[in-house]
This record gives structure tokens, sequence and C-alpha cells, in this order.
């Protein structure tokens, strides 16, 4: 089965330090088209959960610039530069392709 | 702005049936549900086209879940049946712009299986 991993589960961040959340795919996510299908999501105590980052690195419209997201093949990294108060949520990778998967979610506390 | 409002979450007893409505403010192309058990993390359900002739299944749940849409309306449908108590959770309408790329959310509505 395909599987998304992510690491840490859960991350205690301190406001104005960077953080970093690492997700591993189980196959390659180089779709043929040439794109990679890697997104990230945000899910904020008590909210829906929003997009952020997709196709790897591509910043949602309105997503702070401080969130950055690389990587390729199968190992994807969502960085903070500089954690806020509201980056407090849990923070999920998806693969875009079929079948698509969430990761297990990072619970990023201050 | 897109907007998706779920609606028909309920409480059902085992092997009983339950069908989900999201109305969509901007007749979006694929729309689809993803789903979370209480405490859980994410997990996508299906989707679908706008012409209603594409659709995609999270494979556990091909043959229980029926996705559907009537553009007239403007709103999609998830029709489960067969509902088990793992099926327990909240239920969200998403607009999946490209591969994945699940760019609105509805607020959720929750589905409860227990007898």
């Amino acid at each position: 089965d395909i599987a998304m991993t992510q690491t840490p589960l859960s991350l205690s961040a301190t406001p104005g330090q960077p953080a970093s959340i690492s997700c591993k795919s189980t196959e390659s996510l180089l779709h043929s088209d040439g794109k990679t299908y890697l997104h990230w999501f945000l899910q904020r105590p008590g909210q829906s959960p929003q997009l952020l980052i997709y196709e790897v690195s591509r910043r949602f419209s309105g997503v702070p610039d401080r969130f950055s997201g690389s990587g390729s093949g199968t190992d994807f990294t969502l960085k903070i530069s500089r954690v806020e108060p509201e980056d407090v949520g849990v923070y999920y990778c998806m693969r875009g392709v079929n079948p698509k998967t969430f990761g297990q979610g990072t619970k990023v506390e201050l | 702005e897109v907007q998706l409002v779920e609606s028909g979450g309920d409480l059902v007893q085992p092997g009983g049936s339950l069908r989900l409505s999201c109305l969509d403010s901007s007749s979006s192309y694929w729309l689809g549900w993803v789903r979370q058990a209480p405490g859980k993390g994410l997990e996508w359900v299906a989707n679908l086209n706008f012409d209603g002739r594409r659709s995609e299944y999270v494979d556990s749940l091909k043959g229980r879940f029926i996705i559907s849409r009537d553009n007239a309306k403007k709103s999609l449908y998830l029709q489960m049946n067969s509902l088990r108590d793992e099926d327990t959770a909240i239920y969200y309408c998403v607009r999946d712009a490209s591969f994945g790329r699940l760019d609105s959310w509805g607020q959720g509505t929750l589905v409860t299986v227990s007898s």
C-alpha cells in the first residue's frame, strides 16, 4: 500500500524560531506530466483544514512567505522560517494523484 | 470566493444509510469529500468531475459510498450505505482544483454511526 509518513508527529515550536516537517512517500510522486503533486494543509484547532502549499513548493493565495515547501520524488519538507502563534495546529502532507493519501499529521504547539 | 456548505449529517444505526449534501456557490469542476474520524487524521473519500462522468474513490469505500452531483442545484452528494461504526466522522466537502489541490473546504458535517 502507498503510504505518506510524516515526521515528527509532534513538534514543540518556539515563536520566532524555524520549524520543519518531513513527509516521505513510499513511491515517487513525479507525474508523467512532469509535475509533482504533493500538497500541504494546515488544520488550526476547531477549524477546517486549509491549503498552504501545492505542487511541492507553490504557496496558495494568502499564505505568508514564512511557509515554504521543497523536495522531490519521495522526500518532501515543509519549513516555517519564523513560527508565529497562529501557526499552531496540525499539518498534513497529501499525495495528489490516486490513491489520494494524507500523511498522519504533525501537531505543532508552542 | 468559493463557498461550500455541507448538510445531512446525523446519528444513524449500523447498517443504515445516509445522504450528505454540499452546496457549491461556484459550480466547481471537481468536487469531493474528505472525512476525519474523531481525534484522527484526514482521509480522502471520493471526488467527481463537473459532468458527473468521472469519479474516483478510496478503495476501502468502493461499493458502499456513491458520489453524485446535480449542477442545476449546484449540489454535490455522498450516498453512504451499509454504514459501520468506523464511518463515524466529520465529512468535509472540498473543491479539487487539480490533482488533489484542495483549495476550498466546507465547515464539515458530522456523521455518527451508533446503536
